[in-house]
């Protein structure tokens, strides 16, 4: 049972690169989860989704886009990278139902704008 | 306002001994869920724990146990026996509102604990 898994797990990109980061989970979560990490501060979200075709923004949404065409995937877009969007990047999915819903972590991506 | 705010940056504690991590919160749900996760030194992010806001009894989970004080608005992680394994950063997270919907967590700064010998 692998969980939640990312790919790829580190990446440095140029200034204006665009690369997509892909969270998978094979636990039929229903919610799926991006946030980043950085240093002093804890995570922050980015984007969620409820459901195989949904997605929300978060708290940190600007300058990404997700997709979550599959269930089981949720990808994370950087169409025109900065050196702001500098960090760790996790994914995490949850189930869904009225209980703890307790969020499960991928191992991360540590990504590099240069 | 900090929604959740943990005032110790860093924190020691002697291997076998108990140590507290504090945590406060803010928020004006009655429905609400609170969190604590553990990010070792490789960089995943652990589940450890979690209360939620009408559970009347402490959340206990092997050697963590939830300090939850309502009316302070604190839900401080105990560990009791320290391990050396135990060094990591912790973090304290929060839901806001019913449960049954995408738990979007609020994270505090992180504690991090150093277990010494």
């Amino acid at each position: 049972n692998a969980g939640v898994t990312q790919t790829p797990k580190f990446r440095v990109l140029k200034t204006g690169q665009s690369m997509t980061l892909l969270c998978a989970q094979d636990m039929n979560h229903e919610y799926m989860y991006w946030y980043r990490q950085d240093p002093g501060m804890g995570l922050r979200l980015i984007h969620y989704s409820v459901g195989e075709g949904t997605t929300a923004k978060g708290e940190v949404p600007d300058g990404y886009n997700v997709s979550r065409l599959k269930k089981q995937n949720f990808l994370l877009g950087l169409e025109s990278a900065a050196p702001s969007q500098t960090s760790v990047y996790f994914c995490a999915s949850s189930y869904n139902g009225p209980s703890q819903e307790t969020q499960y972590f991928g191992p991360g991506t540590r990504l590099l704008v240069l | 306002a900090q929604k959740i705010t943990q005032t110790q940056p860093g924190m020691f504690v002697q291997e076998k001994e108990a140590v507290t991590l504090d945590c406060t919160y803010d928020t004006s749900d009655q429905s609400y869920g609170l969190f604590w996760y553990k990010q070792p030194s490789s960089g995943e992010m652990i589940f450890l724990i979690y209360q939620g806001s009408y559970d009347e009894q402490n959340a206990t989970e092997g050697r963590y146990s939830l300090n939850f004080q309502k009316a302070r608005k604190s839900a401080n992680l105990v560990i009791s026996a320290s391990q050396l394994g135990d060094s990591a950063m912790y973090f304290c997270a929060m839901r806001e509102g019913p449960g049954g919907t995408a738990s979007k967590l609020t994270f505090g700064t992180g504690t991090r604990l150093q277990v010494t010998l």
